[in-house]
């Protein structure tokens, strides 16, 4: 499998614009996530979801920003309008579930993540 | 509200040497993982501890877990150059959601 896959890799955008970042995950991992990371406040947890469904959207700043995943193999994070204080590196991560005889858990893999620069 | 601390939040060392990072959290939680991070890319799964007393070792590098203590250690033994990097631990609450929450990271620094 490839990892997961984000794109774009980068992307500057003008303040008030739409943003739109992609994602897609590992086939057969049933959970999503998506992290922000800012020298500032480190990697903070946006909103996650299992199979496919939102659920927890408590780390989502604003209204300004939505989060979808349309299917089990796509996921998209909107930023409309994008300020300049949005500026940061997007990770995109999936996991799958596992039980273990020392326990049960899931184990995370990140993507490559987007940065954005909103000027 | 899950806190994850790590310290140090920078460490310069020698080759060669031996040294200890530290995390702890504050609530309770058997599932604790090590992630690194080169800089500008992406972060990579180190390790998975899923129970008191887990230790798991790769290489140069060794974690361990005491849920008692809400404490997980990594150890670097012998370091060299190619172990500098970001490093987070990161921590799943046992109260039944996946949200995993990051320690601040630690800065290793290995000079030659």
């Amino acid at each position: 499998d490839a990892g997961v896959i984000q794109s774009p890799r980068h992307e500057v955008t003008e303040m008030g614009q739409e943003v739109t970042l992609r994602c897609k995950p590992i086939s057969g991992h049933d959970y999503l996530f998506w992290y922000r990371q800012t020298m500032m406040r480190g990697l903070e947890l946006l909103i996650y979801f299992n199979n496919n469904v939102p659920i927890d959207d408590s780390g989502m700043p604003e209204d300004r920003f939505s989060a979808k995943m349309p299917n089990a193999s796509f996921s998209t994070l909107k930023i409309q309008p994008s300020e300049p204080r949005d500026s940061a590196v997007y990770f995109c991560a999936s996991s799958f579930f596992f039980l273990m005889s020392q326990g049960a858990g899931t184990e995370a893999f990140f993507g490559q993540g987007t940065r954005l620069t909103v000027v | 509200e899950l806190k994850v601390e790590q310290n140090p939040l920078f460490l310069s060392m020698q080759e060669g040497k031996n040294y200890t990072i530290y995390c702890n959290y504050s609530t309770t939680s058997d599932r604790l993982y090590w992630y690194r991070q080169d800089p500008g890319k992406s972060l990579e799964s180190l390790f998975v501890l899923l129970s008191n007393g887990a230790v798991k070792q790769e290489g140069r590098l060794m974690a361990s877990l005491d849920t008692k203590a809400r404490l997980s250690t990594l150890h670097i033994t012998a370091a060299v150059h190619d172990l500098s990097a970001t490093y987070f631990c990161a921590v799943l609450s046992n109260f039944g959601n996946e949200k995993l929450t990051f320690g601040t990271g630690t800065r290793l620094t290995i000079i030659p």
